[in-house]
């Protein structure tokens, strides 16, 4: 079975400083790797996904990540925080082709300082 | 478009009681999924629907049950509650039954058992 491993159930970081938000993941096959971010009192709501081509993925609100196969990594970052960015962050897989829906990391709650 | 919407937001219900849970996709999006989402377990994936017919089902007992009618919408049941069921269950939709297609959250419904 899959499985997903977010490291820092906590991460501040100070207003334009660099966000780096770790997502490790386990699986039998090549997993499909979202990140959705949820702010309070609502649903999830996607920042970015990877299935196949360029392993270096461009999201909303200037979120990216990159696919490294050979760390199992699938880390967000963002090159300047912004108080708008604090806010829970959720690293999910999907198995191509397998029985079950998004599987889920424990989530990252942001914290900006200002 | 609408995004997707859940009735109710909030509900209250006692031990031994039964619950339905209310999902509206998004226009002419064809599959729905539900999560739930506590602090201890984070977000698990319940079953999935497509075409009014159940394609995938999580790791949860039968007291939990779903359908689908023929315009996507979606609702869950939870038979006999358990304090243990008290969580924020998520609704999604999506297009199609790819594990590409991206999903769509709902706000969630807050079930509380007293």
């Amino acid at each position: 079975a899959q499985s997903v491993t977010q490291l820092g159930s906590h991460v501040s970081v100070s207003e334009g400083a660099l966000v780096l938000l770790r997502c490790n993941y386990s699986s039998s096959v090549p997993p499909y790797l979202f990140w959705y971010v949820q702010y309070p009192n609502q649903g999830l709501q996607l920042l970015l996904k990877y299935t196949t081509g360029a392993t270096l993925v461009k999201g909303i609100n200037g979120f990216e990540a990159e696919f490294k196969k050979s760390e199992t990594s699938f880390h967000l970052t963002k090159p300047s925080a912004h108080m708008s960015d604090a806010a829970e962050y959720f690293c999910a897989v999907i198995i191509p082709g397998g029985a079950d829906g998004l599987t889920f990391g424990k989530g990252t709650h942001l914290i900006i300082q200002p | 478009k609408a995004g997707v919407t859940q009735t109710p937001r909030y509900l209250i219900k006692t031990r031994g009681q039964q619950v339905t849970l209310s999902c509206s996709p998004i226009s002419g999006h064809r599959s729905v999924s539900w999560y739930q989402q506590t602090p201890g377990q984070g977000l698990q994936f319940l079953f999935e629907y497509f075409s009014e017919t159940q394609r995938n089902k999580g790791n949860f007992p039968g007291r939990f049950s779903g359908r689908q009618f023929s315009n996507s919408r979606s609702e869950m049941n939870v038979s006999t509650l358990e304090l243990g069921d008290s969580a924020l269950y998520l609704c999604a939709s999506s297009e199609g039954q790819g594990k590409t297609d991206t999903q769509y959250f709902g706000p969630g419904t807050r079930l509380t058992v007293l």
